[in-house]
């Protein structure tokens, strides 16, 4: 069936590094791809998505591309900061519109001052 | 950009009651709308699909007696766990279509 699969967590970063949070994925068709980020105590919040293979999503220094070929969608930021310690959920969806969300298991990412 | 707002943020109660937990969209209409679970530490699983005007579509294993979900307008989406027990804690979010998720509401049953 279809899956995502994010890198183990947790992950810990002194601030102003450089993030990666690897992603891939086995869908049967076209997904749609995602990252979402999760403070905590709060919902989730969608960081940046691509609809197709070679898009690349941007938002808030982060940064993905969509890697057909290698199935992947890996998140990345070239100085991370403390406010950017939260959880993270690399995502997919299959059906153009209905928008149901498979789930990677999330990564915990704490930066440190 | 699309609202959806969920209450409770959090509740806390007693086994064997049930609990009504509310998503609305705020800005605009939704006829459908996803109910997810997380457990700790783990990631979300999608429990069903519900649909304004009709009923409500299940994931595989999830109990539709315990988990009624009602779409009673364009704006207003019900997830009820009814008798719930302790197994049910756990942190409860609804998601419109355009990939808008309410804030969550953590469940905790004692």
């Amino acid at each position: 069936g279809d899956s995502v699969t994010q890198m183990e967590g947790p992950v810990t970063l002194s601030e102003e590094a450089f993030l990666t949070i690897n992603c891939t994925y086995t869908a049967t068709g076209y997904p749609s791809l995602f990252w979402y980020v999760q403070y905590p105590g709060e919902g989730l919040q969608l960081l940046l998505k691509a609809t197709k293979a070679d898009d690349k999503g941007s938002n808030k220094g982060f940064e993905a591309t969509y890697r057909k070929e290698t199935t992947s969608f890996h998140l990345e930021k070239g100085s991370v900061q403390v406010s950017d310690s939260a959880v993270y959920f690399c995502a997919l969806s299959l059906i153009q519109g209905a928008q149901k969300l498979v789930f990677g298991q999330g990564t915990r990412l704490t930066i440190n001052p | 950009g699309a609202v959806v707002s969920q209450h409770p943020s959090r509740v806390i109660c007693k086994s064997g009651t049930s609990v009504k937990i509310e998503c609305r969209s705020l800005d605009f209409q939704a006829t459908t709308m996803f109910w997810y679970r997380q457990f700790p530490k783990q990631s979300l699983m999608l429990m069903a699909t519900s649909n304004e005007g009709s009923k409500a579509t299940y994931e595989q294993g999830v109990e539709k007696d315990k988990f009624l979900i009602n779409h009673a307008s364009l704006t207003l989406s019900t997830l009820t766990v009814t008798s719930a027990h302790p197994e049910d804690s756990s942190f409860y979010i609804c998601s419109a279509p355009g990939y808008t998720f309410g804030s969550g509401t953590r469940l905790t049953v004692v």
